[in-house]
């Protein structure tokens, strides 16, 4: 089936660095991906729908210049923290529609952020 | 904004017996509604889904019940198996674009 590649799964970082995370779709191409934070114990926040070849567009609250997001082709979008801090912790989730066939969702496997 | 939410946080099974996990939406013109499953430190993974247009669809071992009427949405798993422990979430769209996910609810099953 469709698989979605998040890379890294997990990575730690000092305060002030900033960190790229990738979600790649694999064998289908994804016009819209989306990029959801989610912390322990709570559920998936939305934090913006990411667009092919044009801008992120994000969900309220969610600062565009911290979090930046390039989505430069069908198959990749990155999320990138910039100068992280120890709140920007947390688990970060990226899904990927599949424009080929049902329009299905698929959800990668996470990558976790620890901002030290 | 809208979003959807859970009756119970945590629910703990018998291993064999049927599970019951409940959510309310409140956004009258989702149309479309999904189960996801999240094992810890992992992504969430699709069980079932269901359109607004029927009110119970059937998968392997589980059912998704919609009630449009008081907002409700239901997860029935039948003869919870050790497998089944995880963080259940459901998740609501209009027009299949982007999902809000409910506060989810933890299952855990008892051997």
């Amino acid at each position: 089936g469709a698989v979605v590649s998040q890379h890294p799964s997990w990575v730690i970082c000092k305060s002030g660095t900033s960190v790229k995370i990738e979600c790649r779709s694999l064998d289908f191409q994804a016009t819209t991906m989306f990029w959801y934070r989610q912390f322990p114990k709570q559920s998936l926040m939305l934090m913006a729908t990411s667009n092919e070849g044009s801008k992120a567009t994000y969900e309220q609250g969610v600062e565009k210049d911290k979090f930046l997001i390039n989505h430069a082709s069908l198959t990749l979008s990155t999320l990138t923290v910039t100068s992280a801090h120890p709140e920007d912790s947390s688990f970060y989730i990226c899904s990927a529609r599949d424009l080929g066939t049902t329009g299905e969702l698929f959800f990668g496997e996470g990558s976790r952020l620890t901002v030290l | 904004g809208e979003s959807v939410g859970l009756h119970l946080p945590t629910l703990s099974v018998q291993e064999g017996d049927n599970s019951i996990i409940n959510c309310a939406y409140s956004n009258s013109a989702s149309d479309y509604f999904i189960w996801y499953k999240q094992e810890s430190g992992k992504g969430p993974q699709f069980i079932i889904d269901i359109r607004s247009n029927m009110d119970k669809r059937q998968g392997q071992r589980v059912t998704v019940l919609l009630n449009k009427t008081v907002k409700h949405l239901s997860l029935q798993i039948a003869a919870t198996q050790p497998g089944d422990s995880a963080v259940y979430f459901c998740a609501e769209t209009l027009n299949d674009y982007k999902l809000s996910f409910g506060a989810g609810t933890t299952v855990t099953v008892r051997a």
